[in-house]
């Protein structure tokens, strides 16, 4: 089975500080995503990345970035967190770009800041 | 743009009753597939039932089947013999771009009363 996880599944942080994400999957998937779920919005991509250092920018992309060092793992990264970005983060990864690619998702992160 | 909706944000089911989530789309895509994710409280998302587009014949798992009327962009996902446990959040999803995207709904929560 594929895992896909999330380093954290509740983090309270203060405005203006540094926010790391980390999401690590097990089943060697070229592609992996970051999302933010809010109510009433469903998922929106902020970013994608399909392959080792590569990423591409999804629907809401300001004030995130990502790393990607290694195929297993994707960070998010707010450099400066605010208020309205306290959300629920999730991850997820998929195999190739095949039509019929399916994505696995790790749990979440609940993500409050002060 | 692909747009996905969902027009039930909420709905409820007797356990043991049928219960029919609508889904319409647009998508420029010729080649593609229509997903259903399910995600039960306080747990990660998982896919229920994927649909090939280029297949005449509507996708079943189990207790969950779909109606995929293509001309009308239509992906409805029907929950036979509804039980507890099938109390969830669902969101409808459909490929954009190169295949590697989705474009998820706003989702549909689902209460199952006992």
């Amino acid at each position: 089975d594929v895992k896909v996880t999330q380093s954290s599944r509740y983090l309270v942080k203060r405005t203006g500080e540094k926010v790391f994400l980390e999401c690590v999957q097990d089943m060697d998937h070229e592609n992996m995503f970051w999302y933010r779920q809010d109510p009433g919005l469903g998922l929106r991509l902020i970013y994608f990345s399909y392959d080792v250092k590569m990423k591409e920018k999804g629907d809401i992309p300001e004030g995130y970035s990502v790393s990607r060092e290694k195929k297993e793992r994707f960070s998010l990264i707010l450099e400066s967190a605010s208020t309205n970005q306290t959300s629920m983060y999730l991850c997820a990864s998929s195999l190739g770009s095949t039509v019929s690619n399916i994505q696995y998702f790790g749990a979440g992160t609940r993500l409050s800041v002060l | 743009a692909q747009t996905v909706t969902q027009s039930q944000p909420e709905m409820s089911v007797q356990e043991a009753e049928t219960v029919t989530l609508s889904c319409t789309y647009d998508t420029s895509e010729n080649n593609y597939y229509l997903f259903w994710y399910k995600q039960p409280p306080s747990r990660q998302m998982i896919l229920v039932i994927r649909q090939e587009a280029y297949k005449q014949q509507n996708a079943t798992e189990n207790r969950f089947s779909v109606n995929f009327q293509k001309a009308a962009k239509s992906f409805s996902l029907k929950i036979s013999d509804s039980q507890l446990g099938d109390t969830a959040m669902y969101f409808c999803a459909v490929p954009r771009g190169s295949n590697y995207k989705l474009t998820f709904g706003k989702g549909t929560l689902l209460t199952v009363n006992p």
